[in-house]
C-alpha cells in the first residue's frame, strides 16, 4: 500500500441499507478526513480526527458516523441510506492537524442511493 | 460559518488562451491552498499560501494571495491541454477547529 486507499471503488445501494466506506492509510499521519464531493458545491467535510481516539463533525455530519481506533483506519458509516447522500466520497489524511498540512486524498468512492 | 467562493464555476478556453480563477473568502484567513483535481480523479495539492501578497509560480501557473488575506487567485498562460481539471481553493482560519474549508471549484476546460 503506498498513500490512501478507499473501498470499495464504487456502490449501489437500497435506501435504508447501512453501509461502511473504507478508508486506510500507510504514512502515519495523525489527522484524516471525510468528505463528500456533489457537482456544484465543491468538497464539504463530514468528520475527520485529529488523532486516533477521537473524532469530530464537519460540515456536514448527519447521517453520518466515523471510528479512529487506530492511526491507519478511519472507516465511514451511514446507518441508514437516504438518496440524498448519492456522491462521491473522498478519504483524506495530513500529517498533523495543523491547517498548513497538506491534505493527501484517496481515489474516492462513488455512491448511488436508490 | 466561514465561506469560501470561487469563480467562475466553469470556463471553456481555447488552447493557448491563458485561464484565471478567483477564490474569495468571508473572513481573514491565515493560508490559503490549491489543489487540482483530473477528471476522475481526486485532488492533489498544488501549492500554498501563506503571506498577505504573497505571489507564487510554479511554470505557467501563478498564485497570489491577497494583501487582506481575504482572496486568492491561479493564473495559468497559455493553456494546455493536460491544464483540464478543476482546481479548488482551500482555506483556514485561526480557530481551534483549523479544518480546512473548500471553495466549489472552477471547471477548465481545454480545446485543443
Amino acid at each position: 500500500i503506498a498513500g490512501i486507499t478507499q473501498a470499495p471503488t464504487s456502490q449501489i445501494l437500497a435506501a435504508g441499507r447501512r453501509m461502511t466506506l473504507r478508508c486506510t492509510q500507510d504514512m502515519r499521519h495523525n489527522a484524516m478526513y471525510w468528505y463528500r464531493q456533489d457537482l456544484g458545491l465543491g468538497l464539504r467535510l463530514i468528520h475527520y480526527s485529529n488523532t486516533a481516539g477521537t473524532t469530530g463533525k464537519g460540515e456536514v455530519p448527519d447521517g453520518y458516523s466515523v471510528s479512529r481506533a487506530n492511526t491507519d483506519d478511519f472507516p465511514l458509516t451511514l446507518a441508514s441510506a437516504v438518496p440524498s447522500q448519492t456522491s462521491v466520497y473522498f478519504c483524506a489524511s495530513s500529517p498533523t492537524q495543523g491547517p498548513t498540512d497538506t491534505q493527501y486524498f484517496g481515489p474516492g468512492t462513488r455512491l448511488t442511493v436508490l | 460559518g466561514q465561506q469560501v467562493m470561487q469563480i467562475p464555476q466553469y470556463q471553456h478556453v481555447q488552447e493557448g488562451e491563458d485561464f484565471t480563477t478567483y477564490c474569495n473568502s468571508s473572513t481573514t484567513l491565515s493560508n490559503i491552498q490549491w489543489y487540482k483535481q483530473r477528471p476522475g480523479g481526486h485532488p492533489v495539492f498544488l501549492i500554498q499560501l501563506v503571506k498577505s501578497g504573497e505571489v507564487k509560480k510554479q511554470k505557467r501557473l501563478t498564485f497570489q494571495f491577497g494583501e487582506a488575506k481575504k482572496n486568492s487567485s491561479l493564473h495559468i498562460t497559455a493553456t494546455q491541454t493536460t491544464d483540464v481539471g478543476t482546481y479548488f481553493c482551500a482555506g483556514s482560519v485561526d480557530t481551534g477547529r483549523r479544518a480546512l474549508t473548500f471553495g466549489s471549484g472552477t471547471r477548465l476546460q481545454v480545446q485543443p
